[in-house]
């Protein structure tokens, strides 16, 4: 499965859309990006998970950029409890493991 | 409906015991998965199931480290001769079988428990 590289750390103001950006230049094409968050304390939980069209649930969309090689989560009201870690992950449909780097920690705050 | 539940919450183990580690998946879901989670990394892949088949133990770090599914539902993860390398949070997951296509895999989503915390002293 392909890396992904994601920011350390970003914060965002309690209201406002936070964008979390994911780079994945070695995806192949049947390789999906698939968003986890882990708040603390918590195991991950699944947000969104997109091949190439952009996606959207009542958590957030995922935009994909057309020659896939990135990707931005947008969570579009942040609120407090979104203060999490974000995983982006690039796993084949139906593949085995999941394979997690170190996330983007998102603060929200008042 | 009840998640996937992982006891017991915390462990706290004296070096060379040995723990055993309990996970309940969502009933019915067939995949089951366990991570290990060390302080401030991301969860890293220990081993998976389908059913009560250990189709993939890559994962293990050790020979110390055994997990079983006989029934196809609960499973527990045992680790021998506990370290101080071996405290991280042990994070199960579980998946429905949806796919009719091959590679058959674990579905999109996978839901995981709140963990168990190993402290080894």
């Amino acid at each position: 499965d392909a890396k992904t590289t994601q920011p350390t750390s970003m914060d965002c103001a309690e209201g406002r859309a936070a964008n979390l950006p994911c780079n994945h230049s070695t995806i192949s094409g049947n390789e999906y990006v698939y968003w986890y968050r882990q708040i603390h304390s918590q195991g991950p939980q699944y947000i969104i998970h997109g091949l190439k069209n952009n996606e959207t649930n009542e958590m957030a969309s995922l935009i994909i950029t057309e020659d896939r090689k990135s990707s931005t989560l947008i969570l579009p009201h942040a609120t407090l409890r979104d203060t999490a870690v974000y995983y982006c992950i690039v796993r084949r449909e139906y593949g085995n493991k999941l394979v997690f780097g170190a996330g983007t920690i998102l603060r929200v705050k008042s | 409906g009840a998640g996937v539940s992982q006891s017991p919450r915390y462990k706290v183990a004296k070096r060379g015991q040995d723990v055993a580690l309990r996970c309940d998946p969502i009933s019915g879901h067939v995949s089951l998965f366990w991570y290990q989670q060390a302080l401030g990394q991301g969860p890293e892949f220990l081993t998976y199931f389908q059913n009560e088949a250990q189709l993939d133990k890559s994962g293990l770090p050790s020979d110390r480290f055994f997990a079983e599914r006989p029934e196809g539902s609960v499973s527990t993860l045992k680790i021998q001769r506990t370290q101080q390398e071996d405290s991280a949070v042990y994070l199960c997951a579980s998946s429905p079988f949806i796919s009719r296509q091959k590679p058959r895999g674990p579905g999109e989503k996978l839901f995981f428990g709140s963990g168990t915390q190993l402290s080894v002293l």
